[in-house]
């Protein structure tokens, strides 16, 4: 089976960094995905990583270590729209893409 | 915009209707997923299709009757369900195969009473 876990709430003010943890226990692993999902919308794909290393889009990087089982999303440069609900997701082999229990950001100005 | 199209986007039914939703994507993806998602909680996977065929049934009751008539398509047939089926169903749709992310519609917002 597969496991992840998030912190549940993250604070933090504009312009700020944030950087939101990803831990995973999974049966066959093939990457890490991150969404957005603002109250009442629904989750927006944001970054994925296959490999070891940093993927950088725009304001948004993410972060991959395959041995240590570990993620990390760093939201630059924060803004108001930025307060939002933030998944890991899990790509196993069967094409199953499970999802962290989420951390709700929330932006302060 | 989302490729991923779902309607409709809100749904209210009785426990004793049936009713469908539909889910249409236009990224030429071989994969398509259904998902739940309560309030506060993480998208949870009830199926998924590859190729046109169920690969996944993560034992979702029977009155969730998925239905994928094409590559583009996928439906889901409720029937009998109850207050707490209420929750945001989410379709999404990847190219299939290893290392690739899903991208989800815009969701229907689901009610029995």
């Amino acid at each position: 089976g597969q496991s992840l876990e998030q912190p549940s709430e993250v604070t933090a003010v504009e312009g700020a960094i944030v950087q939101i943890n990803c831990t995973y226990q999974t049966s066959g692993f093939y990457g890490l995905s991150w969404y957005q999902q603002h109250d009442g919308g629904a989750p927006t794909f944001l970054s994925y990583n296959a490999l070891d290393g940093l993927e950088e889009t725009g304001r948004f990087s993410s972060f991959l270590s395959r041995s240590d089982s570990y993620g990390y999303l760093l939201l630059q440069e924060l803004q108001m729209k930025d307060s939002a609900s933030y998944f890991c997701a899990v790509t196993d082999y069967g094409q199953n893409f499970v999802f962290g229990p989420g951390t709700r950001l929330s932006v302060l100005p | 915009d989302t490729e991923v199209t779902q309607t409709p986007k809100h749904l209210v039914m009785g426990m004793t209707n049936k009713k469908s939703l539909k889910c249409e994507q236009h990224m030429g993806h071989r994969a398509m997923y259904w998902y739940k998602q309560k309030a506060k909680k993480p998208p949870e996977l009830m199926f998924v299709y590859s190729y046109e065929k169920l690969s996944i049934n993560e034992s979702v009751p029977s009155r969730f009757s998925p239905e994928c008539p094409n590559s583009s398509l996928l439906n889901l047939h409720l029937h009998a369900l109850q207050p707490e089926d209420s929750a945001l169903y989410l379709c999404a749709s990847s190219q299939g195969g290893s290392g690739n992310t899903i991208y989800f519609g815009e969701g229907s917002w689901l009610t029995v009473v």
